[in-house]
């Protein structure tokens, strides 16, 4: 089955810096989601991309559907310690019904 | 508006024992839904999905089962739970693409 690889798997930084992931994968996806998952809770959807080369924004959240259609990147700005928590990024196929799951990043900010 | 609901929201059971975990939707009809699990600090497993009533797909063969006896419920049981069962499981269900994910059910396995 179709596989994302998502990177870094564990970011730790300070209090007001920029983040960035990304996620890749060997197919091409039709839409890419990314979610964030707070501790002992369910994921959030952040930001949905349905067009290759969109770049969309979130407050200090932005995303972009890469223009190969097999990767996404998402940034964010002025991390503040609300930030923490597991980042997923999703990609759905063109005729799939279920997305597939990338394992995640891992953000802890320090004040 | 669509809410989706767990229960419970934590549960200890001991090896061997049958497990039941709920999940509900309201606000949607004909909704694909999804069971994932998650173990500590790693990513989304998914286990099953359907895409109506009494259609069932499973991803992994594993000690679970899962049935949908209602068009907006989604059931998750185990006969005999293993150690290995133990983990955060997490009901969704799709709308427009994205998934809903409900608020989890905490599993220990002791």
């Amino acid at each position: 089955g179709q596989q994302l690889n998502q990177s870094p798997q564990s970011m730790f930084i300070q209090e007001g810096e920029d983040v960035s992931m990304n996620c890749t994968s060997s197919s091409i996806f039709n839409t890419w989601l990314w979610y964030k998952q707070e501790p002992g809770e369910g994921p959030v959807l952040l930001i949905a991309l349905y067009k290759a080369g969109e770049l969309t924004s979130n407050g200090r959240l932005t995303a972009q559907f890469g223009i190969t259609r097999k990767d996404s990147f998402l940034n964010i700005s002025a991390s503040i310690p609300s930030d923490v928590g597991i980042y997923f990024c999703a990609g759905l196929p063109v005729n799939a019904g279920k997305s597939t799951f990338g394992d995640g990043t891992t953000l802890t900010v320090k004040p | 508006s669509q809410t989706i609901h767990q229960w419970p929201a934590t549960l200890v059971q001991p090896v061997g024992s049958p497990l039941s975990l709920e999940c509900t939707v309201e606000g949607t009809s004909n909704p694909n839904l999804y069971w994932y699990r998650q173990a500590a600090g790693r990513g989304l497993q998914l286990l099953f999905y359907s895409v109506g009533i009494g259609q069932i797909s499973s991803e992994v063969p594993q000690n679970l089962s899962a049935s949908r006896p209602q068009d907006r419920q989604f059931i998750l049981s185990s006969k005999k739970l293993l150690l290995s069962d133990s983990g955060f499981y997490l009901c969704a269900w799709s709308v427009d693409r994205a998934s809903v994910f409900g608020p989890g059910t905490r599993l220990t396995v002791l």
